[in-house]
């Protein structure tokens, strides 16, 4: 399967412990995209990497939030000290250049804190 | 900033034609996608228009007036597979390559 893969696909974590999601994009698409989702809404924007660069972050993505992609490839979401209303879908996309119009969604890692 | 309107739900028999509307402001338009995601699924890319005007795949078609800020999704001869979110999504605010999606409308498709 060459879509995108995000790992784990849940995650139940106790408050104030931090969290790191992986997310492997289509091999030949530069861009990756982090959206969080939560129930009744519709994706949110957070954070797109072109290659290995991080272009965009949401001003609305706390400090607590943090995203690599080392080597252009693979990115890995990290979130420290998780607060209950980080609970949510999250969600990663990656698109060849210029792929603002069609992005290609992975199934997401669903986080729940306690 | 960019905001997008579409209806919450809409509902309808199989076999019929629906269409969920979507109106936007935006900062700078670039274009209007259509999205659809089932249950528990991922978002899948449906459609999109840049200029005014339909644009047709299989069943489903988009279009945008972008005088009214406003698109619409026309699916056609619903199946019961149709039932799912579906939301339309503006570029930006992070420029050209990033998304702003609206709440999305849930269609339901009864027999």
């Amino acid at each position: 399967d060459t879509g995108v893969s995000q790992n784990p696909r849940h995650k139940i974590t106790k408050r104030g412990q931090n969290v790191t999601f992986r997310c492997d994009p289509i091999s030949e698409h530069n861009r990756l995209y982090w959206y969080r989702q939560t129930l009744g809404q519709g994706p949110e924007f957070l954070t797109y990497f072109q290659n290995e660069a991080q272009l965009e972050k949401s001003r609305l993505l706390s400090d607590r939030f943090s995203a690599e992609r080392p080597k252009g490839s693979f990115s890995t979401l990290e979130i420290q000290r998780t607060e209950q209303g980080d609970s949510a879908m999250y969600l990663c996309a990656s698109s060849p250049l210029g792929g603002g119009r069609e992005q290609y969604f992975g199934p997401g890692t669903r986080l729940t804190v306690t | 900033g960019q905001s997008l309107e579409q209806p919450s739900e809409v509902t309808a028999v199989e076999g019929a034609i629906v269409q969920i509307n979507c109106t936007y402001q935006t900062s700078g338009f670039y274009g209007l996608s259509w999205y659809q995601q089932h249950d528990g699924g991922a978002p899948t890319f449906l459609s999109y228009n840049a200029l005014d005007g339909l644009e047709e795949t299989g069943r489903f078609s988009s279009f945008l007036s972008r005088s009214d800020s406003y698109g619409y999704l026309l699916l056609q001869e619903l199946q019961m597979k149709d039932s799912a979110s579906y939301f339309c999504a503006v570029r930006g605010p992070g420029g050209y390559s990033t998304l702003t999606f609206g709440k999305g409308t849930m269609l339901l498709v009864s027999p």
